[in-house]
């Protein structure tokens, strides 16, 4: 079965730094992977998508993701934080299974954004 | 293109009452699946339909109900409510075919339940 772990509760970086989320999940084939933002009381947006190709994937708002099969990491990062992105960021694996398609999301990891 | 919608968007019931969402997926999307999200459990999935179909489906009671309509929009029954239901409702939609599994989400329901 596959899982994704989140191993970061919560970050706090500075407006201007750069960041990078953590994410690895646990699959025997390769799976789908995505990032999901999600603001206050909102659902979740996607940000980005990989399924196959180059392992770097550009999403939007500036977010960028590399897929390391050798690590099973799937990080998300963006070079300069913005006040906005301050969200909550959720990894998800999906796989297809006999019954159809299964996506299991992480934790999630908290962002806030110091000014 | 219209996004996911859903609604209510907050419901406020009590202990024993039943509750129905609905949720409108995008147009052409036949796959729509239904998650739980509290602040202890995180998002867990409750299940997914396509083609008026269950076609999976996660670790729920038997309290916790679907069903798809022919036009792809579905709703979600929650019988005898109790206090831990209390929660927000994520719908999501998605084509549903091969290598097309994004999805994409509503603004989701908040239900409290009193």
């Amino acid at each position: 079965a596959q899982s994704v772990t989140q191993p970061d509760i919560h970050i706090t970086v500075s407006e201007g730094a750069s960041l990078e989320l953590r994410c690895n999940y646990s699959y025997g084939a390769t799976p789908y992977l995505f990032w999901y933002v999600q603001s206050p009381g909102q659902g979740l947006q996607l940000l980005l998508k990989y399924f196959s190709g180059d392992t770097l994937v550009q999403g939007i708002k500036g977010f960028e993701a590399e897929f390391k099969r050798s690590q099973s990491s799937f990080n998300l990062r963006k070079p300069s934080v913005h006040w906005s992105d301050a969200a909550e960021y959720f990894c998800a694996v999906g796989a297809f299974y006999t019954g159809g398609f299964k996506t299991i999301f992480g934790a999630g990891t908290r962002l806030f954004v110091k000014a | 293109k219209a996004g996911v919608t859903q609604t209510p968007r907050y419901l406020i019931k009590t202990r024993g009452q039943q509750v129905t969402l609905s949720c409108s997926p995008i147009s052409g999307h036949r796959s729509v699946s239904w998650y739980q999200q509290t602040p202890g459990q995180g998002l867990q999935f409750l299940f997914e339909y396509f083609s008026e179909t269950q076609r999976n489906k996660g670790n729920f009671p038997g309290r916790f109900s679907g069903r798809q309509f022919s036009n792809s929009r579905s709703e979600m029954n929650v019988s005898t409510l109790e206090l831990g239901d209390s929660a927000l409702y994520l719908c999501a939609s998605s084509l549903g075919l091969a290598d097309q599994e994004t999805q994409y989400f509503g603004p989701g329901t908040r239900l409290l339940v009193l």
